[in-house]
């Protein structure tokens, strides 16, 4: 079985200060890891994912997460906030094959303020 | 990165009436999802299909239906609306790639407003 814990429902910043959503997962299998990210009245857009290629992932628009094996941990984060991260960022975990489901996290909601 | 398209993107409709949430995606991804969100909320998958004539219910039981008739086409149908199908709905697709996983990519998704 597989789940997906974020650890905060409300993360508020100040523009330019790091930006940290955490993420913990469960798995039995090897876990793929993703990050989306979800902006007002829209879909969910792939920020990056995990594949066990690298454990540090490089995503879009700043961000990236490293996969702690140890830690069971996914968490999200970009050195430096800017006002339109503000969004509501969702972390899934899926297994290997061909026909694994994502399981997705309740969201953190990022709030950027000047 | 996948085209995927829902129509209507925003509905009001009476209870009572039959609805269908089109959704459409120009990859040809095999996988195909319907997920729900109530606003502020988790998603929840209802329904995915591996492909053309297979459909299954997802982790939330829902009242709606899903079709595969065609690779690219996922619509989702009430027959019934109430309001507690209030909420959002969000189509997605993927396709398998043995060294990097299942990526899923999802549509901008169709708010269902039951009155």
């Amino acid at each position: 079985a597989q789940s997906v814990t974020q650890l905060g429902s409300h993360v508020s910043v100040s523009e330019g200060a790091l930006v940290l959503l955490r993420c913990n997962y469960s798995s039995s299998v090897p876990p793929y890891l993703f990050w989306y990210v979800q902006y007002p009245n829209q879909g969910l857009q792939l920020l990056l994912k995990y594949t066990s290629a690298a454990t540090l992932v490089k995503g879009i628009n700043g961000f990236e997460a490293e996969f702690k094996k140890s830690e069971t941990s996914f968490h999200l984060t970009k050195p430096s906030a800017h006002m339109s991260d503000a969004a509501e960022y969702f972390c899934a975990v899926g297994g290997s094959g061909g026909y694994n489901k994502l399981i997705f996290g309740a969201g953190t909601r990022l709030a950027v303020h000047p | 990165e996948a085209d995927i398209y829902q129509t209507p993107r925003y509905l009001v409709i009476g209870t009572g009436k039959k609805i269908t949430l089109e959704c459409s995606q120009t990859m040809g991804h095999d996988k195909m999802y319907w997920y729900q969100q109530d606003p502020g909320m988790e998603l929840h998958l209802i329904h995915y299909s591996y492909g053309v004539n297979s459909t299954e219910k997802g982790d939330l039981s829902s009242e709606s239906t899903v079709s595969r008739i065609r690779t690219e086409h996922f619509p989702l149908t009430l027959e019934s609306a109430r309001p507690s199908h209030t909420s959002q709905y969000l189509c997605a697709s993927s396709e398998y790639d043995r060294g990097r996983g299942n990526t899923i990519y999802f549509g901008e998704g169709s708010w269902l407003t039951v009155v």
